[in-house]
C-alpha cells in the first residue's frame, strides 16, 4: 500500500528566506506527483504536477523536483512571503486494481514571519 | 469559471438521519472523487468514479454510497450517519481518468451528533 510522508509537519521561516519542503513515498510505481496548497478552512489548490517521466516543474517562485527511483520529491519556494503561509500537501497518483488512486501526505504547515 | 461546487458547505445532523452532499463540476471531467480530511489522518479517499456509471471504493468507503448518473454530478450519500463520520469532506475532479491535475471543491464541514 502506498504511503506518503511529509517532513517537517510544521515550519516557520522569516520573510525572504528560501525554503524546501520534503515529500517521500514508498512505492515508486507512480503516474505523477502533485503539490497542493491549502489555506485554513478552504479547499486545495493545485500548485504543480510532475509526471513520472519528468524531473522537475517550475511555476513562478515554486520549483518541484521528483526522484522516482528514491521515492522523493521536494518543493522549493524562493524568496518566501507572508502570503505563502499555508499547509502544503503532496499527493501521488498510482494504479490500484486497474484504476487510478491518489494518496496524500499529511502536509507541512508553513508560516512565513514578516 | 471552471469550478467544483459542493453543497451544503456546513451541515449539522443527528445519528441515523440520511443525508446527501452534492458535488458538481463544469469542466467536463471524467474523473471525480470524494475525500475526507481529519486531524492527524490527513486526506483519505472515500470513493472515486472514472466515468458515468463507473464507481469504485477508495481507502475508507465504509458507511458511504455514491452514484454517477451524469458526468457533471457525483453526490455522496450517508445512509445512516454516525459521529465518526464527523469530518471535512472534499469533492475533486480531474481529466484523464485521474492522472491529470485535480481540482477541488471548497469543502463540506459535517458534524454528526
Amino acid at each position: 500500500k502506498q504511503e506518503v510522508t511529509q517532513i517537517p509537519a510544521a515550519l516557520s521561516v522569516p520573510e525572504g528566506e528560501n525554503l524546501v519542503l520534503n515529500c517521500s513515498f514508498t512505492d515508486s510505481a507512480i503516474y505523477n506527483l502533485q503539490w497542493f496548497r491549502q489555506d485554513p478552512g478552504k479547499g486545495l489548490t493545485s500548485l504543480l504536477l510532475i509526471q513520472s517521466s519528468q524531473r522537475e516543474q517550475t511555476s513562478g517562485r515554486l520549483n518541484a523536483s521528483l526522484d522516482k527511483s528514491s521515492g522523493r520529491s521536494t518543493l522549493y519556494i524562493a524568496a518566501s512571503q507572508p502570503g505563502d503561509s499555508a499547509t502544503y500537501l503532496c499527493a501521488v497518483t498510482y494504479s490500484g486494481a486497474g484504476s487510478y488512486q491518489l494518496t496524500f501526505g499529511k502536509g507541512t504547515k508553513l508560516s512565513v514571519i514578516p | 469559471e471552471a469550478q467544483v461546487t459542493q453543497n451544503p458547505r456546513y451541515l449539522i445532523t443527528v445519528t441515523g438521519k440520511k443525508l446527501t452532499v452534492t458535488c458538481s463540476q463544469n469542466m467536463n471531467h471524467e474523473y471525480m472523487s470524494w475525500y475526507r480530511q481529519d486531524p492527524g489522518l490527513g486526506l483519505r479517499q472515500i470513493y472515486y468514479s472514472m466515468n458515468v456509471e463507473v464507481t469504485d471504493k477508495g481507502d475508507v468507503p465504509e458507511g458511504y454510497k455514491v452514484s454517477r448518473k451524469e458526468k457533471r454530478n457525483f453526490p455522496l450519500i450517508l445512509e445512516s450517519p454516525s459521529p465518526n463520520q464527523t469530518s471535512l469532506y472534499f469533492c475533486a475532479s480531474s481529466d484523464g481518468r485521474g492522472i491529470e491535475t485535480q481540482y477541488f471543491g471548497p469543502g463540506t464541514r459535517l458534524l454528526v451528533l
